[in-house]
Protein backbone atom coordinates (compact mmCIF):
# COMPACT_ATOMS: atom_id res chain seq x y z
CA UNK A 1 0.00 0.00 0.00
CA UNK A 2 1.12 3.56 -0.14
CA UNK A 3 2.05 5.24 3.12
CA UNK A 4 2.80 8.48 4.43
CA UNK A 5 5.10 9.35 7.50
CA UNK A 6 5.74 12.18 9.00
CA UNK A 7 5.64 13.65 12.52
CA UNK A 8 2.18 15.16 13.96
CA UNK A 9 4.05 17.82 15.72
CA UNK A 10 6.82 19.99 16.50
CA UNK A 11 8.07 22.89 18.22
CA UNK A 12 11.03 25.04 17.33
CA UNK A 13 12.25 28.36 19.03
CA UNK A 14 12.18 31.72 17.33
CA UNK A 15 15.17 32.40 15.11
CA UNK A 16 16.17 28.80 14.87
CA UNK A 17 15.86 26.41 12.36
CA UNK A 18 13.75 23.68 11.98
CA UNK A 19 13.87 20.24 9.86
CA UNK A 20 10.56 18.19 9.05
CA UNK A 21 11.01 14.80 7.95
CA UNK A 22 8.68 12.85 5.79
CA UNK A 23 9.33 9.01 4.53
CA UNK A 24 6.83 7.69 2.06
CA UNK A 25 6.17 4.70 0.35
CA UNK A 26 3.89 4.87 -3.01
CA UNK A 27 3.43 2.73 -6.48
CA UNK A 28 5.96 4.73 -8.54
CA UNK A 29 6.80 8.37 -7.82
CA UNK A 30 6.68 11.58 -10.06
CA UNK A 31 7.86 13.89 -7.36
CA UNK A 32 7.20 15.35 -3.98
CA UNK A 33 5.47 18.28 -3.05
CA UNK A 34 5.53 20.61 0.48
CA UNK A 35 2.51 22.72 1.29
CA UNK A 36 2.34 24.29 4.22
CA UNK A 37 -1.19 25.33 6.15
CA UNK A 38 -2.35 27.51 8.75
CA UNK A 39 -5.08 27.19 10.65
CA UNK A 40 -8.13 28.07 8.86
CA UNK A 41 -7.00 28.68 5.81
CA UNK A 42 -5.85 27.21 2.68
CA UNK A 43 -2.78 24.91 2.23
CA UNK A 44 -0.45 27.03 -0.12
CA UNK A 45 2.36 25.41 -2.46
CA UNK A 46 5.74 25.39 -0.69
CA UNK A 47 8.40 23.52 -3.12
CA UNK A 48 8.68 21.17 -5.48
CA UNK A 49 11.22 18.49 -5.68
CA UNK A 50 11.50 15.58 -8.33
CA UNK A 51 15.23 15.07 -8.41
CA UNK A 52 17.26 14.09 -5.69
CA UNK A 53 19.07 17.07 -3.78
CA UNK A 54 18.52 20.42 -2.02
CA UNK A 55 16.28 23.02 -3.52
CA UNK A 56 16.38 26.21 -1.50
CA UNK A 57 13.61 28.99 -1.91
CA UNK A 58 15.08 31.59 0.82
CA UNK A 59 14.54 30.60 4.42
CA UNK A 60 12.98 27.07 3.02
CA UNK A 61 15.06 24.52 1.78
CA UNK A 62 13.37 21.07 0.28
CA UNK A 63 15.90 17.98 0.15
CA UNK A 64 14.82 14.42 -1.58
CA UNK A 65 16.21 11.30 -1.74
CA UNK A 66 14.14 8.90 -4.53
CA UNK A 67 16.18 5.70 -3.13
CA UNK A 68 15.56 6.07 0.55
CA UNK A 69 12.15 7.40 -0.11
CA UNK A 70 12.71 10.13 2.10
CA UNK A 71 12.24 14.03 1.74
CA UNK A 72 12.51 16.71 4.44
CA UNK A 73 11.93 20.40 4.73
CA UNK A 74 14.66 22.57 6.25
CA UNK A 75 13.13 26.08 8.17
CA UNK A 76 15.71 28.57 9.11
CA UNK A 77 15.65 31.92 10.65
CA UNK A 78 12.19 30.70 12.44
CA UNK A 79 9.46 33.48 12.60
CA UNK A 80 6.02 33.53 15.05
CA UNK A 81 4.49 33.32 11.21
CA UNK A 82 6.15 30.08 10.67
CA UNK A 83 3.23 28.37 12.98
CA UNK A 84 1.55 26.10 10.61
CA UNK A 85 1.04 22.47 9.51
CA UNK A 86 3.30 21.22 7.04
CA UNK A 87 1.84 18.70 4.36
CA UNK A 88 4.34 16.23 2.54
CA UNK A 89 2.47 15.01 -0.52
CA UNK A 90 4.27 12.52 -2.89
CA UNK A 91 3.00 11.92 -6.41
CA UNK A 92 2.62 8.33 -7.65
CA UNK A 93 2.58 6.14 -10.96
CA UNK A 94 -0.87 7.84 -11.92
CA UNK A 95 -0.44 11.43 -10.90
CA UNK A 96 -1.90 11.26 -7.49
CA UNK A 97 -1.22 12.98 -4.25
CA UNK A 98 -0.94 11.36 -1.73
CA UNK A 99 -1.00 13.33 1.18
CA UNK A 100 0.39 12.81 4.52
CA UNK A 101 -1.76 13.94 7.56
CA UNK A 102 0.65 16.86 8.43
CA UNK A 103 3.05 18.05 11.16
CA UNK A 104 1.77 21.17 13.11
CA UNK A 105 5.02 23.42 14.11
CA UNK A 106 4.40 25.33 17.01
CA UNK A 107 7.07 28.57 17.15
CA UNK A 108 7.74 29.65 20.99
CA UNK A 109 9.48 33.15 21.52
CA UNK B 1 -11.40 38.73 -7.37
CA UNK B 2 -8.09 36.40 -7.00
CA UNK B 3 -7.40 32.67 -6.47
CA UNK B 4 -9.84 30.67 -5.64
CA UNK B 5 -12.99 31.39 -3.90
CA UNK B 6 -15.25 29.05 -1.85
CA UNK B 7 -18.89 29.88 -0.83
CA UNK B 8 -19.93 29.35 2.16
CA UNK B 9 -17.19 29.41 4.27
CA UNK B 10 -19.36 27.38 7.12
CA UNK B 11 -22.65 25.70 6.54
CA UNK B 12 -24.64 24.00 9.53
CA UNK B 13 -27.33 21.16 7.81
CA UNK B 14 -29.74 18.72 9.03
CA UNK B 15 -29.34 15.22 7.66
CA UNK B 16 -32.55 15.67 5.67
CA UNK B 17 -31.47 19.34 4.06
CA UNK B 18 -30.19 19.75 0.07
CA UNK B 19 -27.39 22.39 -0.11
CA UNK B 20 -24.43 23.17 -2.56
CA UNK B 21 -20.79 24.26 -2.10
CA UNK B 22 -19.45 26.56 -4.51
CA UNK B 23 -16.21 27.10 -5.95
CA UNK B 24 -14.87 29.75 -8.30
CA UNK B 25 -11.33 30.14 -9.95
CA UNK B 26 -10.11 33.55 -11.66
CA UNK B 27 -6.39 31.45 -12.25
CA UNK B 28 -7.20 30.54 -15.78
CA UNK B 29 -6.45 26.82 -14.75
CA UNK B 30 -7.76 23.51 -16.54
CA UNK B 31 -8.27 21.55 -13.56
CA UNK B 32 -10.70 21.58 -9.77
CA UNK B 33 -10.42 19.17 -7.45
CA UNK B 34 -12.79 18.72 -4.72
CA UNK B 35 -10.84 17.63 -1.44
CA UNK B 36 -12.57 17.00 2.20
CA UNK B 37 -9.93 17.34 5.03
CA UNK B 38 -10.90 16.05 8.25
CA UNK B 39 -9.09 17.04 11.79
CA UNK B 40 -5.48 14.79 11.72
CA UNK B 41 -6.28 12.82 8.76
CA UNK B 42 -4.47 13.65 5.53
CA UNK B 43 -6.43 14.97 2.98
CA UNK B 44 -8.95 13.08 0.70
CA UNK B 45 -9.25 13.63 -2.88
CA UNK B 46 -13.03 13.14 -3.89
CA UNK B 47 -13.17 14.76 -7.54
CA UNK B 48 -11.19 15.43 -10.34
CA UNK B 49 -12.65 17.85 -13.49
CA UNK B 50 -9.98 18.40 -16.36
CA UNK B 51 -11.78 20.77 -19.13
CA UNK B 52 -14.77 20.53 -17.11
CA UNK B 53 -14.81 16.38 -17.57
CA UNK B 54 -14.65 14.39 -14.80
CA UNK B 55 -11.70 11.79 -14.35
CA UNK B 56 -11.53 10.93 -10.97
CA UNK B 57 -13.94 9.78 -8.54
CA UNK B 58 -12.78 7.91 -5.71
CA UNK B 59 -15.85 5.92 -4.58
CA UNK B 60 -17.47 9.24 -3.14
CA UNK B 61 -20.97 8.46 -1.50
CA UNK B 62 -23.57 9.44 -4.00
CA UNK B 63 -24.85 11.62 -1.32
CA UNK B 64 -21.99 13.77 -2.87
CA UNK B 65 -22.83 15.10 -6.52
CA UNK B 66 -20.05 17.62 -8.00
CA UNK B 67 -21.02 19.49 -10.96
CA UNK B 68 -18.79 21.06 -13.30
CA UNK B 69 -20.36 24.01 -15.85
CA UNK B 70 -17.44 25.75 -17.14
CA UNK B 71 -13.74 25.16 -16.36
CA UNK B 72 -13.87 28.30 -14.09
CA UNK B 73 -16.73 26.75 -11.77
CA UNK B 74 -17.32 23.95 -9.85
CA UNK B 75 -20.02 22.86 -7.06
CA UNK B 76 -20.81 20.16 -4.65
CA UNK B 77 -23.82 19.08 -4.31
CA UNK B 78 -24.84 17.70 -0.81
CA UNK B 79 -28.36 15.94 0.08
CA UNK B 80 -28.93 13.48 3.12
CA UNK B 81 -25.59 13.52 4.58
CA UNK B 82 -24.61 12.15 7.82
CA UNK B 83 -22.72 13.83 10.91
CA UNK B 84 -19.69 11.66 9.85
CA UNK B 85 -19.31 13.84 6.97
CA UNK B 86 -18.49 16.95 8.98
CA UNK B 87 -15.66 18.56 7.61
CA UNK B 88 -13.68 21.26 6.01
CA UNK B 89 -13.97 21.00 2.12
CA UNK B 90 -11.31 22.10 0.05
CA UNK B 91 -11.41 23.32 -3.75
CA UNK B 92 -8.70 23.36 -5.41
CA UNK B 93 -7.28 24.14 -9.31
CA UNK B 94 -4.36 24.05 -11.38
CA UNK B 95 -2.97 24.71 -14.59
CA UNK B 96 -3.21 20.89 -15.92
CA UNK B 97 -3.76 17.22 -13.98
CA UNK B 98 -1.44 14.48 -14.68
CA UNK B 99 2.35 14.83 -15.75
CA UNK B 100 5.35 15.04 -13.66
CA UNK B 101 5.93 18.91 -13.64
CA UNK B 102 4.59 22.32 -11.62
CA UNK B 103 1.75 22.60 -13.37
CA UNK B 104 0.14 20.26 -11.00
CA UNK B 105 0.96 22.26 -8.42
CA UNK B 106 -2.77 23.21 -6.62
CA UNK B 107 -4.14 26.28 -5.26
CA UNK B 108 -6.67 26.08 -2.74
CA UNK B 109 -9.43 27.37 -1.91
CA UNK B 110 -10.12 29.04 2.09
CA UNK B 111 -12.11 26.08 2.59
CA UNK B 112 -16.46 25.31 3.52
CA UNK B 113 -16.51 24.36 6.98
CA UNK B 114 -19.36 21.78 6.79
CA UNK B 115 -21.38 20.87 9.77
CA UNK B 116 -24.01 17.90 9.33
CA UNK B 117 -26.30 17.78 12.32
Amino acid sequence: GQNIDQPTEMTATEGAIVQINCTYQTSGFNGLFWYQQHAGEAPTFLSYNVLDGLEEKGRFSSFLSRSKGYSYLLLKELQMKDSASYLCAPMDSNYQLIWGAGTKLIIKP
Amino acid sequence: ETGVTQTPRHLVMGMTNKKSLKCEQHLGHNAMYWYKQSAKKPLELMFVYNFKEQTENNSVPSRFSPECPNSSHLFLHLHTLQPEDSALYLCASSQASGGASGANVLTFGAGSRLTVL
